[in-house]
């Protein structure tokens, strides 16, 4: 069974930093592109960041472009997100999501981009 | 950026009735568009993707529908766990990839 748990959420002030983690269990997790989503309190979604399998390729969302950063180990099976210079704005239930990434034996691993099992959540809260 | 709208914000539906929801995209995102299931307090869960191909263990009473900018989610015979919010998002145009705003779906 596919499960991804965030962890590290919490209260910061405005211009702090917080680093959440998110730990996959139950898939080939050196296989998959991986990515961060975000709710703010009562909101949609809003994509955040994306990296591959290896960590060769990563994009952010421009709302956050120099700010975060995520990376990943895969030999801990983790997912991470470094977040400096928090604004309120960035309050939100952050997701881990996987990618349903796909091998081709020709031409490798390959996104599609949507997002086929996510995690529970874990809130982060920036406020003085 | 493609801006993802939904229509009706709030759907109130009985039991055993038809929901139909719709997704429209301000340019073409052919047919890589997914839906989403959302309950209070949980995670999104992935429905539908390619705009027609239910996701694992998902019910056949969900069913996608369209294709370039006009999209449908309908749910056959809403079940009492239906009772939810409904995202569509395309992934036509990654890495930016973008959410509509949501549709309720609730008791009548």
């Amino acid at each position: 069974e596919v499960q991804l748990v965030e962890s590290g959420g919490g209260l910061v002030q405005p211009g702090g930093s917080l680093r959440l983690s998110c730990a996959a269990s139950g898939f080939t997790f050196s296989s998959y592109s991986m990515n961060w989503v975000r709710q703010a309190p009562g909101k949609g979604l809003e994509w955040v960041s994306y990296i591959s399998s290896s960590s060769s390729t990563i994009y952010y969302a421009d709302s956050v472009k120099g700010r975060f950063t995520i990376s990943r180990d895969n030999a801990k099976n983790s997912l991470y997100l470094q977040m400096n210079s928090l604004r309120a704005e960035d309050t939100a239930v952050y997701y881990c999501a996987r990618d349903p990434t796909y091998y081709d034996f020709w031409s490798g691993y390959h996104s599609i981009y949507y997002f086929d099992y996510w995690g529970q959540g874990t809130l982060v809260t920036v406020s003085s | 950026e493609i801006v993802m709208t939904q229509s009706p914000a709030t759907l109130s539906v009985s039991p055993g009735e038809r929901a139909t929801l719709s997704c429209r995209a301000s340019q073409s995102v052919s047919s890589n568009l997914a839906w989403y299931q959302q309950k209070p307090g949980q995670a999104p869960r992935l429905l539908i993707y390619g705009a027609s191909t239910r996701a694992t263990g998902i019910p056949a009473r969900f069913s996608g529908s369209g294709s370039g900018t006009e999209f449908t989610l309908t749910i056959s015979s809403l079940q009492s766990e239906d009772f939810a919010v409904y995202y569509c998002q395309q992934y036509n145009n990654w890495p930016s990839v973008t959410f509509g705003p949501g549709t309720k779906v609730d008791i009548k």
